[in-house]
């Protein structure tokens, strides 16, 4: 069976880096696409980023010069890093697997931003 | 980006009523749309892809339908479990854009 499973810091400080890490289990993620996901107080959800099965990487144009996803395929694990981080980043943030919709999700993580 | 406009944002409905869930694209989406169900403290949980084909495991009384900019999803007989949030989402162009989501609560 697929599970992702979110681990990370639950506060962050303004203007610091948020950093995340998906752990996959049943499944390699050296197929498929892995992308993080975020929903905000209120229900909003914005689609993050992904990293591909060949390690390249699509991000959201609203994000693009402060977020970066990466991943270690000995570990079977792939990160989300965004930086100068302000209130307006707390979110409940979700790994999940796929592309153009994503089929198994991670259980979430909710962190907040502030001082 | 697509913007996407769910309706109603929250509804009300009786065991084994029927419930539709209204979606619509800022542009043509070519059936490049999912959706999703959310319960109280629980990730979302894939319903149906591809406009209108069903996940595996996912109860025959769902089924989504639509085209171009308009789309809907369909709860045949409303059932205490199908209380939640619904979301659509487009998945054919990037950046995947989101419905604000829709409450559904058994009256």
């Amino acid at each position: 069976e697929v599970q992702l499973q979110e681990s990370g810091p639950g506060l962050v400080k303004p203007s610091q880096s948020l950093s995340l890490t998906c752990s996959v289990t049943g499944y390699s993620i050296t197929s498929n696409y892995w992308g993080w996901i975020r929903k905000f107080p209120g229900n909003k959800m914005e689609w993050m980023g992904y990293i591909s099965y060949s390690g390249s990487t699509s991000y959201n144009p609203s994000l693009k010069s402060r977020i970066s996803i990466t991943r270690d395929t000995s570990k079977n694990q792939f990160f989300l890093q965004l930086n100068s981080v302000t209130t307006e980043d707390t979110a409940t943030y979700y790994c999940a697997r796929g592309a153009a919709n994503f089929d198994y999700w991670g259980q979430g993580v909710m962190v907040t931003v502030s001082s | 980006d697509i913007q996407m406009t769910q309706s109603p944002a929250s509804l009300s409905a009786s065991l084994g009523e029927t419930v539709t869930i209204q979606c619509r694209a800022s542009e043509d989406i070519y059936s490049g749309l999912a959706w999703y169900q959310q319960k109280p403290g629980k990730s979302p949980q894939l319903l149906i892809y591809g406009a209108s084909s069903l996940q595996d495991g996912v109860p025959s009384r769902f089924s989504g339908s639509g085209s171009g900019t308009q789309y809907s999803l369909k709860i045949s007989s409303m059932q205490t479990e199908d209380e939640g949030v619904y979301f659509c989402q487009q998945g054919l162009k990037y950046p995947n854009t989101f419905g604000a989501g829709t409450k559904l609560e058994l009256k």
